[in-house]
């Protein structure tokens, strides 16, 4: 079973409108997240960590944990085109160094 | 901000033959992980090191070999290249940290012919 789960697969949302991704982990060990962000042809880059239950915002994007449900979400306000890119959630214990990255969501912010 | 180069680009390889694929970080960390990813897949972990001349098996480590000869470089080697390894591969180094942010490389798009 994969440790962790994205939702949606794919989204397309308006140039100014909100587009909200999900993430879930299997693994209740797991107390550290990202949101890894990889544009086309380009490797992932980190956007941003939150490792305590809560939101926590950085400009534009707020992500959102949940550690008893095991769940994060990041949320993007006033989606640029520039926007568009595959996102990933990843989440770790933090016991070996090692992360597990989610399938992906696919963001197309259409002008 | 913090440098992983790695090298070819990309690479075309003959089923059967040898592909090394190379990495160098200045970053001056610890910790460097070898990344596979496929269409509809994410990241799958295939090798990572902690340090030198020393390397540990990740979630799909067959068919790969890693080496880790310096804190900055670590190769990923396909000793026989096989059609399934057709893939782009994603080099990463992180601190020793539990809150362990990867920084990766720009990729290698390997195609095995």
């Amino acid at each position: 079973q994969q440790k962790v789960q994205q939702s949606p697969e794919s989204l397309s949302v308006p140039e100014g409108g909100m587009a909200s991704l999900n993430c879930t982990s299997s693994d209740r060990n797991f107390q550290y997240f990202w949101w890894y962000r990889q544009h086309s042809g380009e490797g992932p880059k980190a956007l941003m960590s939150i490792f305590s239950d809560g939101d926590k915002k950085e400009g534009r994007f707020t992500a959102h944990l949940n550690k008893a449900s095991l769940h994060v979400s990041l949320h993007i306000r006033d989606s640029q085109p520039s926007d568009s890119a595959l996102y990933f959630c990843a989440a770790s214990d933090g016991s070996n160094n090692r992360i597990f990255f989610g399938d992906g969501t696919q963001l197309v912010v259409k002008p | 901000e913090a440098a992983v180069t790695q090298s070819p680009r990309s690479k075309v390889a003959v089923t059967g033959g040898k592909v090394t694929l190379s990495c160098h970080q200045t970053n001056n960390h610890d910790y460097m992980y070898w990344y596979r990813q496929d269409t509809g897949h994410g990241l799958r972990l295939i090798h990572y090191s902690y340090v030198a001349d020393s390397t540990e098996k990740g979630d799909i480590p067959d068919g790969y070999k890693a080496s880790r000869p310096s804190q900055e470089n670590f190769s990923l080697i396909l000793e026989l290249a096989s059609l399934s390894q057709t893939a782009v591969y994603f080099c990463a180094s992180s601190r020793q940290s539990s809150q362990n942010t990867l920084y990766f490389g720009a990729g290698t798009r390997l195609s095995v012919l």
